[in-house]
This record gives structure tokens, C-alpha cells and sequence, in this order.
């Protein structure tokens, strides 16, 4: 089925660990994100990617970073995990600009020890 | 920027009660609106949208108006099942493509 994949669904990471999650989408979508959400905080974008080659921050990109690989696939590392960076992890791709939504991915449980 | 404000929740209701979930938005322009729905364990869901005033978007008996004089696109259903139970958040898009959501507003069915 056409949509968005990530892996893996879910992780455990000691405290200064490092780890990539990864996310795919077979929708030819040109733009991609990465979210967190935490309880009662909704949905923060943490980076999103434009088109390929681009990207941008978001409103909580302190300790991560992202790669546009190609069209298709947009990874989210944690370089250094911390505990404050346990969370529910999307991405998600769109279109672009227009009236269009959000395609989401299933999520990534992720949680630092 | 647009900002996304949502009733708090949780909601509690019994099956085949009206449902309704406030939203109001804060936008330069007129933002394209969305209703998603995310079910335990899993991601967002579209449910609806509505592209300009006065439209309504509807799905799978769920319907929300898009008020420009109010700011507002309250969701709304008229018999709530219990498999309804879900988090349901509001979202607006104005300019370029980044989706503003609100928090978010449990919803919980009983039988």
C-alpha cells in the first residue's frame, strides 16, 4: 500500500547513545517531516524538508539532526540521546503548498534510559 | 504565525450521543483547515478539511463548517460510536506547507 514508512517501531536507547530513525514514502510527495509527540504537547515539528536537497528547522530541533536522502526517504538522528527526548516519533509528507494535508507514518516509540 | 486552539479534553460521551469538539484558528489570510483522527498506536489520520469559508467537510458522519466570522471549525457528529473513541486534532495551513495543529482532544466512547 502507497504511504509513509518508518522504522524502526520501536527503541530503547541508553542515555549517549546515538540512533537514526528512518522514514520512507512512495507518494512522489515533494515535502517531508519529522514530529514529536509528547503527552499533552500535541505535535511539534522538529524539521521538515521542502524538496529534495532542502532543510529547514522546526520549532524543537535542539539535538537532532536530518538528512534528505532523495525524494523518497528523509532520516531524523539523535546524536547524543537524552531522556527528554522520549517521545512518540511521525514524519509525515505532503504535496507542498495548497489546500492538500498530511500523510502520516505509524510512528516510532522511542525511549532514552 | 497560525496558531491552533482546541477544547481540552478528555470527552467522555455514551454511544449514539452528539458530539462536539471546539476549534479556533489564528491565521494570516485564509488557511485551508483539517480534522485528523489518530486511533491508539497508530499515526494521523485525515478525516476532513475545508479549503474556504463556508465550506463543510464531511467523513464517515463527522462534519465540521468552516466559519470565517468565528475562526472557527468545531467537529461535529451526531451518534458517536464506541469505535469513535480517538484523539482528535484541529489543523490550519496558510501560507507555504507547514500544517499548525492543536493539542489534540481525547475523545472516549462508552457502550
Amino acid at each position: 500500500n502507497a504511504g509513509v514508512t518508518q522504522t524502526p517501531k520501536f527503541q530503547v536507547l541508553k542515555t549517549g547513545q546515538s540512533m537514526t530513525l528512518q522514514c520512507a514514502q512512495d507518494m512522489n510527495h515533494n515535502s517531508m517531516y519529522w514530529y514529536r509527540q509528547d503527552p499533552g504537547m500535541g505535535l511539534r515539528l522538529i524539521y521538515y524538508s521542502a524538496s529534495e536537497g532542502t532543510t529547514d528547522k522546526g520549532e524543537v530541533p535542539n539535538g537532532y539532526n536530518v538528512s534528505r536522502l532523495n525524494k523518497r526517504e528523509f532520516s531524523l538522528r539523535l546524536e547524543s540521546a537524552a531522556p527528554s527526548q522520549t517521545s512518540v516519533y511521525f514524519c509525515a509528507s505532503s504535496t507542498g503548498t495548497g489546500s492538500y494535508g498530511y500523510t502520516f507514518g505509524s510512528g516510532t516509540r522511542l525511549t532514552v534510559v | 504565525g497560525d496558531s491552533v486552539t482546541q477544547m481540552e479534553g478528555p470527552v467522555t460521551l455514551s454511544e449514539e450521543a452528539f458530539l462536539t469538539i471546539n476549534c479556533t484558528y489564528t491565521a494570516t489570510g485564509y488557511p485551508s483547515l483539517f480534522w485528523y483522527v489518530q486511533y491508539p498506536g497508530e499515526g494521523l489520520q485525515l478525516l476532513l478539511k475545508a479549503t474556504k469559508a463556508d465550506d463543510k467537510g464531511s467523513n464517515k458522519g463527522f462534519e465540521a463548517t468552516y466559519r470565517k466570522e468565528t475562526t472557527s471549525f468545531h467537529l461535529e457528529k451526531g451518534s458517536v460510536q464506541v469505535s469513535d473513541s480517538a484523539v482528535y486534532f484541529c489543523a490550519a495551513k496558510s501560507s507555504g506547507d507547514k500544517l499548525t495543529f492543536g493539542t489534540g482532544t481525547r475523545l472516549a466512547v462508552r457502550p
